[in-house]
């Protein structure tokens, strides 16, 4: 157990739909990083958050935001979904030491 | 980032030590080596990570050449239970944190 929680774990939903995923970090840590993990793209970053303000951005999506809330857990929010938004989506967590440790994560699956 | 090279599979005899080798060889000064694991849509799982030295932890072993050019992950006595994806990461630790992960040693152990 990595200590970071991810909620729900699955999710069904449909096309053009918006769904909220959410994360918590392990105690301590400040950072908050969220992944994304399709078929065909494996495991892309999409962003990170530090104490509450956006640090880093990879190949996230318009359609997706996320934020990092004063309790330090996060919520990715994808909206408008279209059937390739199909993946696994993981939350990591971080302090100082750099590792990252990844919650079990979210199936999501539109149909 | 620099980039890594793994072989795309292996496997390894159970109780034996399993040895991963890497390919970093545009690896700079200041980047270090991680590596992480994936067993079937967990969560990555952290592993080890060095700079320079080599390095042990209760999992795993890390062997850096000395030019940095390569290195080789040993799992000193395999277990079915470590059948996973293992990914090289050459990392920066700058404010952008984030991970990148290609596509791994798909590691099998056989009883």
């Amino acid at each position: 157990d990595s200590g970071v929680t991810q909620t729900p774990k699955h999710l069904i939903t449909a096309t053009g739909q918006r769904v909220t995923l959410r994360c918590s970090p392990r105690s301590g840590d400040l950072s908050v990083y969220w992944y994304q993990q399709s078929l065909d793209q494996g495991l892309q970053f999409l962003i990170q958050y530090y104490n509450g303000e956006e640090r880093a951005k990879g190949n996230i999506l318009e359609r997706f935001s996320a934020q990092q809330f004063p309790d330090l857990h996060s919520e990715l929010n994808l909206s408008s979904l279209e059937l390739g938004d199909s993946a696994l989506y993981f939350c990591a967590s971080s302090s100082w030491g750099y590792e990252q440790y990844f919650g079990p994560g979210t199936r999501l699956t539109v149909t | 980032d620099a980039k890594t090279t793994q072989p795309p599979s292996m496997d390894c005899a159970e109780g034996r030590a399993a040895n991963l080798p890497c390919n970093h060889s545009t690896i700079s000064g200041n980047e270090y080596v991680y590596w992480y694991r994936q067993i079937h849509s967990q969560g990555p799982q952290y592993i080890i990570h060095g700079l320079k030295n080599n390095e042990t932890n209760e999992m795993a072993s890390l062997i850096i050449t000395e030019d940095r050019k390569s290195s080789t992950l040993i799992l000193p006595h395999a277990t079915l239970r470590d059948t996973a994806v293992y990914y090289c990461i050459v990392f920066y630790k700058s404010n952008d944190y984030k991970l990148s992960f290609g596509a791994g040693t798909t590691v099998t152990v056989r009883a």
